[in-house]
């Protein structure tokens, strides 16, 4: 079953500007995890937040999580064009065993 | 490093027909392995994954099966292919010594697989 769901399903920026995805999921987690994929490839690992964590980053990539909400949010600063992908949140639901539940995906177009 | 093997890249096959895809690792001993599916504008779903040899957990109730006959072999088939049954098919992996706290999937390259 979907766990969850991002937030918009695509989103077309220009170079140089910031692009926000969100993701919310319906019960508790142990972690939370966002992915990337290029189109026709498989799935890369981008970062992971665990549920004791607020706040991550790595590069150019900043996550939050926000547990009372269930959700989380991925910004990627100074876009580029080699950012255009698709984008995925997955969660470890507490007592989920060794299983990641992917979203739908997030569309992100960075037009040069 | 650990390396994922993932073939063929792409596949089409008639109805009826029998599949198999075969996903290999290296670098790694006792990994989890995992099979997930992805059809055009949905996300992932979790098909089987395997914690050891010979054992195989089925997520969702299908046409499709997994077997794991060696450590770092994971095989999804069918006997019969159903028009359903297309998508692209990702096979992964994670660390057995860190998968208690579910750590990062390490991906495969996908198979497209066109049911016609």
């Amino acid at each position: 079953s979907q766990q969850g769901e991002e937030d918009p399903q695509a989103l077309s920026i220009q170079e140089g500007e910031n692009a926000t995805m969100n993701c919310s999921y319906k019960t508790s987690i142990n972690n939370l995890q966002w992915y990337r994929q290029n189109s026709g490839r498989g799935l890369v690992h981008l970062i992971l937040i665990r549920s004791n964590e607020r706040e991550k980053h790595s590069g150019r990539l900043r996550v939050t999580l926000d547990t009372s909400k269930k959700s989380s949010s991925l910004l990627i600063t100074a876009s580029r064009a080699a950012d255009t992908a698709s984008y995925f949140c997955a969660t470890n639901k507490v007592g989920g065993s060794e299983k990641l539940v992917f979203g739908k995906g997030m569309k992100l177009t960075v037009n040069p | 490093s650990q390396t994922i093997h993932q073939w063929p890249a792409t596949l089409v096959q008639p109805v009826g027909s029998p599949l198999s895809l075969e996903c290999t690792v290296e670098g790694t001993s006792n990994p989890n392995l995992y099979w997930y599916r992805q059809a055009a504008g949905r996300g992932l779903q979790l098909l089987f994954y395997s914690v050891g040899i010979g054992q195989i957990s089925s997520e969702v109730p299908q046409n499709l099966s997994a077997s794991r006959p060696q450590d770092r072999q994971f095989i999804l088939s069918s006997k019969k292919l159903l028009l359903s049954d297309s998508g692209f098919y990702l096979c992964a992996w994670t660390p057995l010594d860190v998968a208690a706290t579910n750590e990062k999937l390490f991906f495969g390259s996908g198979t497209q697989l066109s049911v016609l």
